[in-house]
C-alpha cells in the first residue's frame, strides 16, 4: 500500500534546542497531518496542512511549533525551543483528499 | 470536544476465534468512524471505515455502527496470530477538516 516515510526514526535532544521532524508523504497526496502520542496515552491530533496553509490546529500545537512543506519536499514539524513535555512519538499522515489517512512509522523524540 | 472510548483494554483469544471490539463516541453527528491496526514500532494502518448506520463487511472484517447509541463495533472472523496488534477506533467529526480523534486502543493477542 501507499507508504509514508519519517526521518529520523529516533531523536534525542537537550531541552531548549530546536528539532525538525521530517515526513515524506505519499507522492500524489494533498493533505498532511501531524499527530502526537505520549507513552501510554492515546494519539492526539496536532495540525493539518493543505495547499501551503495550516487548516486546523489543536491546543497541543503550541506557539513553539511550526509546519511547512517548501516546494513539495518534506513536510516538516519544527519545535523551537523544545520542552520536556514534547517527549513523545510524532506520527505524520497524508491523504489524497479528505479521506483515508496513511500514517508513517513515527519519530520517537526524547527531550532531556 | 469529541471523546472516544474503547473496550476491552486487552483481549487474548485462541486462533480461529471471532473477535469483537467496541468503541463509543460522544457526538452523534460524527461524520465517519475508522478502525486502524497498529503493530509495535509501526504507524497505524487503516482497516475499514463506516459512514452510515448499519453494517459493512470487508473480508474477515465486519463493522457495525449505531448512531443512536453512539456505538461502533469491529468483528474479526477466524482470527489469526498475525492479527495480534493494537486496534484503534478513530472518529472524524463533521466539518472537522479530516481531523481524527482516537480512542486509547485495544491490545489483541491471538494465540496459536
Amino acid at each position: 500500500g501507499p507508504k509514508v516515510l519519517q526521518i529520523p526514526s529516533h531523536q534525542i535532544i537537550d531541552m531548549g534546542q530546536m528539532v525538525t521532524l521530517n515526513c515524506d508523504p505519499v507522492s500524489n497526496h494533498l493533505y498532511f497531518y501531524w499527530y502526537k502520542q505520549i507513552l501510554g496515552q492515546q494519539m492526539e491530533f496536532l495540525v493539518n496542512f493543505y495547499n501551503g496553509k495550516v487548516m486546523e490546529k489543536s491546543k497541543l500545537f503550541k506557539d513553539q511549533f511550526s509546519v511547512e512543506r517548501p516546494d513539495g519536499s518534506y513536510f516538516t514539524l519544527k519545535i523551537q525551543p523544545t520542552a520536556l513535555e514534547d517527549s513523545a512519538v510524532y506520527f505524520c499522515a497524508s491523504s489524497f483528499q479528505q479521506d483515508t489517512q496513511y500514517f508513517g512509522p513515527g519519530t520517537r523524540l526524547l527531550v532531556l | 470536544q469529541e471523546k472516544v472510548q474503547q473496550s476491552p483494554e486487552s483481549l487474548i483469544v485462541p486462533e480461529g476465534a471471532m473477535v469483537s471490539l467496541n468503541c463509543s463516541f460522544s457526538d452523534s453527528a460524527s461524520q465517519s468512524i475508522w478502525w486502524y491496526q497498529q503493530h509495535p514500532g509501526k504507524g497505524p494502518k487503516a482497516l475499514i471505515s463506516i459512514f452510515s448506520n448499519g453494517n459493512k463487511k470487508e473480508g474477515r472484517l465486519t463493522v457495525y455502527l449505531n448512531r443512536a447509541s453512539l456505538h461502533v463495533s469491529l468483528h474479526i472472523k477466524d482470527s489469526q496470530p498475525s492479527d495480534s496488534a493494537v486496534y484503534l477506533c478513530a472518529v472524524r467529526a463533521t466539518g472537522g477538516n479530516n481531523k481524527l480523534t482516537f480512542g486509547q486502543g485495544t491490545v489483541l493477542s491471538v494465540i496459536p
